[in-house]
């Protein structure tokens, strides 16, 4: 069974820090590994999708990187803003299901 | 497009109830799921949809029945429910075929069992 492990639990940094969240998978036979955002109360929100034969992607601020033959991948936030406080979730693809990390809250302190 | 909907927002059962959360998709999405997600259990796979017609269990399906209506809708059943299915209950939908499928979120049914 496929699972997916995500550290640290909860960061805070102050604005403008750059920072790295962490997860990882058991079975590196995966389609593909998507983040995602979670505000408080909120669905959850992607972020980045990288296929397996990816190594990484970029969309602004947020780069994610994929690491499939040891099971990692990371999600890279430069300059960090208040608003990007919430919860960061990973998930992978296999077989027909998605498995989900338990997510890194992030708080980004002014 | 409204993306991915769900009712109610929020519910109150007491031991025993029954209910029918409800979900629809406007993408012309062929795979429907659902998930319940527990503080610090994070998102688990309740059951799935592939494509209209079936139906497959996921991580925890004990208690839950599920029905694809049609493409677009998803409903998620409890039968009796009991205080250990409070939970936050997301859908999501999905254009499934080839290696690059994402998911789209609902905004989530907080459910409470009293």
């Amino acid at each position: 069974k496929q699972e997916v492990t995500q550290i640290p639990a909860a960061l805070s940094v102050p604005e403008g820090e750059n920072l790295v969240l962490n997860c990882s998978f058991t079975d590196s036979a995966i389609y593909n590994l998507q983040w995602f955002r979670q505000d408080p109360g909120k669905g959850l929100t992607s972020l980045l999708l990288i296929q397996s034969s990816q190594r990484e992607q970029t969309s602004g601020r947020l780069n994610a990187s994929l690491d499939k033959s040891s099971g990692r991948s990371t999600l890279y936030i430069a300059a960090s803003q208040p608003g990007d406080s919430a919860t960061y979730l990973c998930a992978v693809k296999a077989g027909n299901q998605f498995y989900f990390g338990t997510g890194t809250s992030l708080t980004v302190i002014p | 497009n409204a993306g991915v909907t769900q009712t109610p927002k929020f519910q109150v059962l007491k031991t025993g109830q029954s209910m029918t959360l409800q979900c629809a998709q406007d993408m012309n999405h062929n795979s429907m799921y659902w998930y319940r997600q527990d503080p610090g259990m994070g998102l688990r796979l309740i059951y799935y949809s592939a494509s209209e017609g079936t139906t497959d269990k996921g991580e925890v399906p004990n208690g839950y029945n599920v029905s694809r209506l049609n493409k677009r809708e998803f409903s998620l059943r409890l039968e009796s429910a009991a205080p250990s299915q409070t939970s936050v209950y997301f859908c999501a939908s999905s254009l499934a075929g080839g290696p690059v499928e994402t998911q789209y979120f609902g905004p989530g049914t907080r459910l409470l069992v009293l």
